[in-house]
């Protein structure tokens, strides 16, 4: 079955790089996904990839694509201390539902 | 002002008792899904609809019902078969236009307590 998973928790110091990592197991997926969620609100997009590419850049983040592993990391530069947030990877497991099946969440503390 | 709003922002349940989620999007967004989270655990899937008057169960469908009489409203009803109901609950909502892709759209959450 599908499963998606992530560690749960990165400590990284202000200005630093923080690079959260995530692993799928359904090599169908069509898309893969990067969410943000802040203490005690819903889920924001940050950014998505296509399966077919293997890196995609967006401003601070950078979202790398490992399809043969079955690996996705987003890595953001120069992290704030309002980064601070739970961050979930989702794959799409494609199909005219538009299921995702989301990992477990990395929480990422900023340490100023 | 597009968006999904989510309400109450908190739900108590006592024991026994139906309770409904209200999830709303003027974002003319077809489907519409509910997840549940729980701490330390991914978003699970409950019920979604791609279209008004039909939906399929999810992932952790017992003990919850959904209707979708209007394409921007997707009530969830919580009923007293759901025995372990506190948890937080997310509405999403997008567009189904087949081929590319659909970003699913977050609701702010209700948090619902069992007292």
């Amino acid at each position: 079955g599908e499963d998606v998973e992530q560690s749960l928790f990165l400590s990284v110091r202000e200005g630093d790089s923080s690079v959260i990592n995530c692993t799928y197991t359904d090599s169908s997926s069509t898309y893969l996904y990067w969410y943000k969620q802040e203490p005690g609100a819903g889920l924001q997009l940050l950014t998505y990839i296509f399966s077919n590419m293997d890196m995609k850049q967006d401003q601070r983040l950078t979202v790398l694509l490992n399809k043969k592993d079955k690996h996705l990391s987003l890595r953001i530069a120069d992290t704030q201390t309002g980064d601070s947030a739970i961050y979930f990877c989702a794959e799409s497991i494609g199909g005219a539902t538009n299921k995702l099946i989301f990992g477990t969440g990395t929480l990422l503390a900023v340490q100023p | 002002d597009g968006g999904i709003t989510q309400s109450p922002k908190y739900l108590f349940r006592k024991e026994g008792q139906n309770v409904t989620l209200s999830c709303e999007q003027n974002l003319n967004h077809d489907a519409m899904y509910w997840y549940r989270q729980d701490p330390g655990q991914g978003l699970r899937l409950i019920y979604y609809s791609q279209i008004v008057n039909d939906f399929q169960k999810g992932d952790i469908a017992e003990g919850y019902s959904v209707s979708r009489e209007k394409k921007e409203s997707f009530p969830l009803t919580v009923t007293s078969a759901q025995k372990n109901p506190t948890a937080f609950y997310l509405c999403a909502s997008t567009r189904t236009s087949g081929g590319a892709v659909e970003t699913q759209y977050f609701g702010p959450g209700t948090r619902l307590l069992v007292l």
